[in-house]
């Protein structure tokens, strides 16, 4: 069964650093990799995702994601962390077969000022 | 803003009733997509329509049932409410159907409490 796995409950992150949420997969066959982003009292916004191509993809507000086809993982990344980007950050694969999204568990982010 | 309308924001009923929640998607997406998500079991997928026509099923209880109608929006039925359905629902659309890499674009959601 198609799975993703985030490990960290919560990542803290001072203003200016880079941030990175980590996401782990388990798929059999070619994985599709989306990550979104939740804002509190929001729904769910895109931020980007893996089809085939490039190992390293770029997303909205200056997010970007590695995928690592040896490590199982799509880490998502911003070199610099803003107060804003505070939220809960979810990855996601599609089922093969079918077109659902199998969502992790989520990671909350907070950027301290 | 993805496109995607919800209504209402928020639901606020009583064990045993019958809900409806509502969704209109983006604008040419022919798939809606119904999601739970709840402090224990995470965001799941209740069920996916495309084009009027159930397309696949998750973990959705007999109590629950959805549509798609002609003009392409949907509606989530939750009925025999119970406390445990008190949670976020999202509806979510997208272009096309099975085999697809399209993106899903989520609405606000509604927030069901059952009392």
């Amino acid at each position: 069964a198609q799975s993703v796995a985030q490990p960290e409950d919560q990542v803290n992150v001072a203003e200016g650093n880079p941030l990175t949420v980590k996401c782990t997969y388990s798929v059999s066959g070619n994985p599709y990799l989306f990550w979104y982003v939740q804002y509190p009292n929001r729904g769910l916004q895109f931020l980007l995702k893996y089809i085939t191509g490039d190992n390293l993809v770029k997303g909205s507000y200056g997010f970007e994601a590695e995928f690592n086809k040896s490590q199982t993982s799509f880490h998502l990344k911003k070199p610099s962390a803003l107060v804003s980007d505070s939220a809960l950050y979810f990855c996601a694969v599609r089922d093969i077969g079918a077109d659902k999204l199998i969502f992790g568990t989520g990671t909350r982010l907070q950027v301290f000022p | 803003d993805s496109g995607v309308t919800q209504t209402p924001k928020h639901l606020i009923t009583a064990t045993g009733q019958r809900v409806t929640l509502r969704c209109s998607p983006r604008s040419g997406d022919l798939s809606v997509y119904w999601y739970q998500q709840s402090l224990d079991q995470g965001l799941q997928f209740l069920i996916q329509y495309y084009n009027g026509e159930e397309r696949a099923k998750g973990n959705i209880l007999e109590r629950f049932s959805a549509q798609q109608f002609p003009d392409l929006h949907s509606e989530l039925n939750l009925s025999s409410l119970e406390l445990g359905d008190s949670a976020l629902y999202f509806c979510a659309s997208s272009v096309n159907s099975a085999s697809s890499t399209d993106t899903q674009y989520f609405g606000p959601g509604t927030r069901l409490t059952v009392l």
